[in-house]
């Protein structure tokens, strides 16, 4: 089975732009949740999609958006880049929702100059 | 609140020799346990998890990681070091919503 793929793997962008960073999970796996990686915060929670809803959220304003599609596919947004913005985003897959091992992906470096 | 602690930022080992990584959890009900591995650049791999039952379990690439309730511990072991796993070290716990809780890692280095 393939495993998690995400695209693009870089990307550099501007203040003031948006960014829509695309995940696809392993095949069978509805759940997707997304993570923000950096030196600074670590790695955090940014949400969760089940059957293309949003099932939890974490501490982000709401600049950062994303949605599921209907075949599991994930995208998140976000609006409005600040420098703080640059990191690693990592996409996970899991099987269902609830207490499942979650499978990552390679990520996203985003890097805002 | 969940969160885990991983009581070393940075650990030198050399080749060949045993290797512990700490990690301590807090979470009032059974824990989901879990170790992941991440090389530079990379994203994070799945060393080993644990659900329930036998407390000591076995993962991949010869690590293993036993569960201790009482002490709030699911430390990390392997007998013997190669240099192929020098890598950053994540512990997490996942609770009742279905979010990892990520510790702040340990650096492994691996001497010759």
């Amino acid at each position: 089975k393939a495993g998690v793929t995400q695209t693009p793997r870089y990307l550099i962008k501007t203040r003031g732009q948006q960014v829509t960073l695309s995940c696809s999970p392993i095949s069978g796996h509805r759940s997707v949740s997304w993570y923000q990686q950096t030196p600074g915060q670590g790695l955090q929670f940014l949400f969760e999609y089940f059957s293309e809803t949003q099932r939890n959220k974490g501490n982000f304003p709401g600049r950062f958006s994303g949605r599921q599609f209907s075949n599991s596919r994930s995208e998140m947004n976000v609006s409005t880049l600040e420098l703080g913005d640059s990191a690693l985003y990592l996409c996970a897959s899991s099987s269902v929702q609830g207490k499942e091992t979650q499978y990552f992906g390679p990520g996203t470096r985003l890097l805002v100059l | 609140a969940q969160s885990v602690t991983q009581p070393d930022i940075h650990i030198t080992v050399s080749e060949g020799a045993s290797l512990e990584l700490r990690c301590n959890y807090s979470y009032g009900a059974t824990p989901y346990l879990f170790w992941y591995v991440q090389s530079p650049g990379q994203g994070l791999q799945l060393l080993l998890k644990y659900f329930s039952g036998d407390t000591l379990v076995q993962g991949i690439k010869g690590f293993e990681a036993e569960f201790k309730r009482s002490q709030s511990s699911f430390n990390l072991r392997k007998p013997s070091v190669h240099w192929s796993d020098a890598a950053e070290y994540f512990c997490a716990v996942r609770g009742a919503t279905n979010k990892l809780i990520f510790g702040t890692g340990t650096l492994l280095a691996v001497q010759p």
